[in-house]
């Protein structure tokens, strides 16, 4: 079945440091690509999303590239702050049969930036 | 800009009680979904629904029960509560491809 596989963690970086969370998926058909942020005690936002191949989405200086050829959409930042600390979750969505559209979550990343 | 609202924010129940978590959002979109998040875990997707009077099950729909009788409403009803039905709960809505709105989020907590 369709499925998100992204790295786990926990992970504690620097302030300043540089940020690579892996994202790769199994999907039949043509996903669109999602990251979402959940900061402590709130719910999800949206933080960029691709809905094709080498579309690149870009938010709060994160960025992330649609690679069909490697089923990917891994998240970068070059430098870290204090306020990125949250949990991070890769996700798709697809059509169903129904024509209706499912969104599908990695089980997510902690990440903790010290000062 | 209310996007989704989910009330209450926190719950507590006993075994065997009821509730209704309620959420609303007011961006006329069409599609609506209740996710489960347990601690150290990723969403579930509980119900989904992709119009008013349109319901569909999910990943997770054993102990819950939905209605969408209008475009804004999508209450998720739990019936004889359990302790495994301890969790976030969360709604959310969306158009076709252009990303999920999610509302705050309602913690439960069944003893």
């Amino acid at each position: 079945g369709d499925s998100v596989t992204q790295m786990e963690g926990p992970v504690t970086l620097s302030e300043e440091a540089c940020l690579t969370i892996n994202c790769t998926y199994t999907a039949t058909g043509y996903p669109s690509l999602f990251w979402y942020v959940q900061y402590p005690g709130e719910g999800l936002q949206l933080l960029l999303k691709a809905t094709k191949a080498d579309d690149k989405g870009s938010n709060k200086g994160f960025e992330a590239t649609y690679r069909k050829e490697t089923t990917s959409f891994h998240l970068e930042k070059g430098s870290v702050q204090v306020s990125d600390s949250a949990v991070y979750f890769c996700a798709l969505t697809l059509l169903t049969q129904g024509g209706s559209e499912k969104l599908v979550f990695g089980k997510g990343m902690k990440l903790t930036v010290n000062p | 800009n209310a996007g989704v609202t989910q009330t209450p924010k926190f719950r507590i129940l006993k075994i065997g009680q009821s509730m209704t978590l309620q959420c609303t959002q007011d961006m006329n979109h069409n599609y609506m979904y209740w996710y489960r998040q347990d601690p150290g875990m990723g969403l579930k997707l509980i119900y989904y629904s992709v119009g008013a009077g349109i319901t569909d099950k999910g990943e997770v729909p054993n102990g819950y029960n939905v209605s969408r009788s209008t475009t804004e409403d999508f209450p998720l009803r739990l019936e004889l509560a359990a302790p495994s039905q301890t969790s976030v709960y969360f709604c959310a809505s969306t158009q076709y491809r252009a990303g999920y709105t999610f509302g705050s989020g309602t913690r439960l907590t069944v003893v």
